[in-house]
């Protein structure tokens, strides 16, 4: 266990609905990143939050959006579902230390995301 | 742009022998991290092993060790008297030096399959 809890574990959506998907950082930790895992590839980025500012986005669209709470939370939000979001969602919290710096990345176990 | 090569789709090993993974990549970055994650069927990405670009030494971690050849690009790990525990798909990952957190680039994976 790593202390990164995403919820839910599972969820299927219609094609065109709205979903938020959850992650609780582990403790001390102020930066939550987001990846989009497609069946039999590697994690692709999304977006990072760095005390609750964007800081840094992959090649996604606009209705990948995000959030990040006071408590270093976060929401991945995605609008207007389409069949190829189907996937496993994973967030991963560190600690940023500031410019050249890096800790290591703690993952959560993932949201499958379903789109019909 | 980063890009994280692994060439390998699935490898088998005997348990108790060695296997190697190979991954290179492409980077115009000089300061930069290296990683093996783990991901094993429970879905969580485990960190295996980091390498510094800035340091020459391989790093080891107990039975784990790596390759590192910054001038070929090539980052490749090295099992050493291979468990049953260590089947999963694992994840080589690039990241900038400079940065809050956690923007990984991920390859395509390998399955790794310990056989008894």
């Amino acid at each position: 266990e790593t202390g990164v809890t995403q919820s839910p574990t599972h969820l299927i959506k219609t094609r065109g609905q709205q979903v938020t998907l959850r992650c609780s950082s582990q403790s001390g930790h102020n930066t939550v990143s987001w990846y989009q895992q497609a069946l039999g590839q590697g994690p692709q980025f999304i977006f990072q939050y760095y005390r609750e500012e964007e800081n840094g986005r992959g090649n996604f669209p606009p209705r990948f959006s995000g959030l990040q709470f006071p408590n270093y939370s976060s929401e991945l939000n995605v609008n207007a579902l389409e069949l190829d979001d189907s996937a496993l969602y994973l967030c991963a919290s560190s600690k940023g230390q500031g410019r050249g710096r890096v800790s290591e990345a703690f993952f959560g176990q993932g949201t499958r995301l379903t789109v019909v | 742009a980063q890009t994280v090569t692994q060439s390998q789709p699935e490898m088998s090993v005997q348990e108790a022998e060695t296997v190697t993974l190979s991954c290179t990549y492409d980077t115009s970055e000089s300061n930069y991290y290296l990683f093996w994650y783990k991901q094993p069927p429970s879905r969580q990405m485990i960190l295996v092993i980091r390498q510094e670009a800035y340091k020459q030494q391989n790093a080891t971690e107990n039975r784990f060790s790596v390759n590192f050849q910054k001038a070929a690009k090539s980052f490749s790990l090295k099992i050493s008297d291979s468990q049953l525990g260590d089947t999963a798909m694992y994840f080589c990952a690039f990241m900038k030096h400079y940065n809050a957190g956690n923007m990984l680039t991920f390859g395509g994976g390998t399955r790794l399959m310990v056989k008894p």
